[in-house]
């Protein structure tokens, strides 16, 4: 079975500062997703991250896929408020009945 | 272009009623899912559909809960009898084929008191 852990599962930090959110998986997967929900609201898609070594950039927000160590990063850079949100990544086990598996979500709320 | 469509978006009920969500996925998206999403058990996979055809439904929490897709544009959904525990935000999202990235809608808040 497929897991995926997402840390931290909470975090609050002070506006500009940097920081990294973590999505580590337990089967060989080279598909990872990353999604943005806001509170009351559905998921938006922020990332697809289709093999090893890819990178995506939208504003303060980079995410990376490292297949060989089952781990994907969201690095947020000179946080903003607006970027307080819930963060999840999925990973897709192709083959699998299940297909898309979800983190728990990474809660953050960016301070003044 | 039109997002998945859900509806209705909220909907309160008593305890032993049925429930029907419905949902539109976005043309040409040949993968369809339901989830539920609760503070206590976070975002779950109740059932998805390839090309209209239920492929794996062992997350439907028990026989109360039952899906269907009758053609590629629309699904639901029903809880009958619905339970105070059915409560929460169930979510339908349908597949773009070649990044395998999923689309959900709004969502259908549900309340059984």
């Amino acid at each position: 079975e497929l897991k995926v852990e997402q840390n931290p599962l909470f975090l609050s930090m002070q506006e500009g500062k940097n920081y990294t959110i973590y999505c580590n998986y337990s089967t060989t997967s080279d598909r990872l997703y990353w999604y943005r929900q806001d509170p009351g609201k559905s998921l938006e898609s922020l990332f697809v991250l289709l093999s090893n070594g890819a990178v995506k950039q939208e504003g303060r927000l980079m995410a990376s896929l490292d297949t060989k160590a089952r781990l994907s990063t969201l690095h947020i850079t000179a946080a903003v408020h607006d970027l307080s949100a819930t963060y999840f990544c999925a990973v897709d086990m192709q083959g699998s009945a299940r297909q898309l598996t979800f983190g728990s979500g990474t809660q953050l709320t960016v301070l003044p | 272009d039109a997002g998945v469509i859900q509806s209705p978006r909220h909907e309160v009920t008593e305890m032993g009623q049925e429930v029907t969500l419905r949902c539109k996925p976005i043309s040409g998206h040949n993968s369809l899912f339901w989830y539920r999403q609760t503070m206590m058990r976070g975002l779950e996979l109740l059932i998805y559909f390839n090309n209209n055809v239920p492929i794996d439904d062992s997350g439907m929490p028990e026989d109360r809960f039952s899906a269907k897709m009758p053609n590629a544009s629309f699904s639901t959904l029903k809880i009958q009898p619905s339970e105070p525990r059915d409560s929460a935000v169930y979510f339908c999202a349908s597949r773009r084929l070649n990044t395998g990235e999923l689309f959900f809608g709004e969502g259908s808040r549900l309340t059984v008191l």
